[in-house]
C-alpha cells in the first residue's frame, strides 16, 4: 500500500493525558498537512511541512499542540495536557508539490476522543 | 479572509437521478479547486481538481465546474447509484500549489434504491 498512513486509527484518552499520532505520506512527497474535522464538519486546516520545515501554523493550533517532521519523511502530532474539545478526527494529507497539480492526497485519519 | 460554503448540508434522491452539489467561496483568488468524497468514519477521497484556469473537470460520470469571478463549483453526478451514498466536501486552495486547503462544510448525499 502506497497510500498516506496514521497511526493509531483510534485513541481514547483521559482529559490532562498526553497524545502523540503518526503520519506516514507518500513516498516522495514533499508537503505534508494536518487537519482537524470535528463531526458534522469539514476539515480545518492546522498546519503544514515542505520537507522538515514546518511552513505555516494555523491559530487552531494552540500551545498544547506540537507538530514535527524530522527528516522530512513521516510526521508527529502531540496533544499535550488533553481536554475535551480536542475529541475529532485528525487527518494527514501529503502533495508532491514540484511537479504534478499538487492533489492533496488524505491518510484514514486518527478519531481521537478525551473522556 | 476565504470562506466556502456547500449547500445543501443534506440531499437525499432515489437512484438513477442526475445531480448537483454547490460550492461557494468568498475569495476568488484561489490556486485550484478540489472535491472530495468521505464515507463515514473515514479519510477523504480525491475526485476531480480543477485549475483556477479552467473551467470544468470530468472523471466518469462525475463532472465538476469553476466559476472563478462569480466563486463557485458545481459537482454534477450522473445516474446516481447507491454507492454514491457519502459526504462530498469541496476545498479550495489558495497561494500556491502546495497550499493549505479550505474546505466546505460538505454535501451528505444518500441515494436510495
Amino acid at each position: 500500500d502506497t497510500g498516506v498512513s496514521q497511526d493509531p486509527r483510534h485513541k481514547i484518552t483521559k482529559r490532562g493525558q498526553n497524545v502523540t499520532f503518526r503520519c506516514d505520506p507518500i513516498s516522495e512527497h514533499n508537503r505534508l498537512y494536518w487537519y482537524r474535522q470535528t463531526l458534522g464538519q469539514g476539515p480545518e486546516f492546522l498546519t503544514y511541512f515542505q520537507n522538515e520545515a514546518q511552513l505555516e501554523k494555523s491559530r487552531l493550533l494552540s500551545d498544547r499542540f506540537s507538530a514535527e517532521r524530522p527528516k522530512g519523511s513521516f510526521s508527529t502530532l502531540e496533544i499535550q495536557r488533553t481536554e475535551q474539545g480536542d475529541s475529532a478526527m485528525y487527518l494527514c494529507a501529503s502533495s508532491l508539490v514540484t511537479a504534478g497539480d499538487g492533489t492533496q492526497y488524505f491518510g484514514p485519519g486518527t478519531r481521537l476522543l478525551v473522556l | 479572509k476565504q470562506e466556502v460554503t456547500q449547500i445543501p448540508a443534506a440531499l437525499s434522491v432515489p437512484e438513477g437521478e442526475n445531480l448537483v452539489l454547490n460550492c461557494s467561496f468568498t475569495d476568488s483568488a484561489i490556486y485550484n479547486l478540489q472535491w472530495f468524497r468521505q464515507d463515514p468514519g473515514k479519510g477523504l477521497t480525491s475526485l476531480l481538481l480543477i485549475q483556477s484556469s479552467q473551467r470544468e473537470q470530468t472523471s466518469g460520470r462525475l463532472n465538476a465546474s469553476l466559476d472563478k469571478s462569480s466563486g463557485r463549483s458545481t459537482l454534477y453526478i450522473a445516474a446516481s447509484q447507491p454507492g454514491d451514498s457519502a459526504t462530498y466536501l469541496c476545498a479550495v486552495r489558495s497561494g500556491d500549489q502546495g497550499g493549505k486547503l479550505i474546505f466546505g462544510q460538505g454535501t451528505e448525499l444518500s441515494v436510495k434504491p
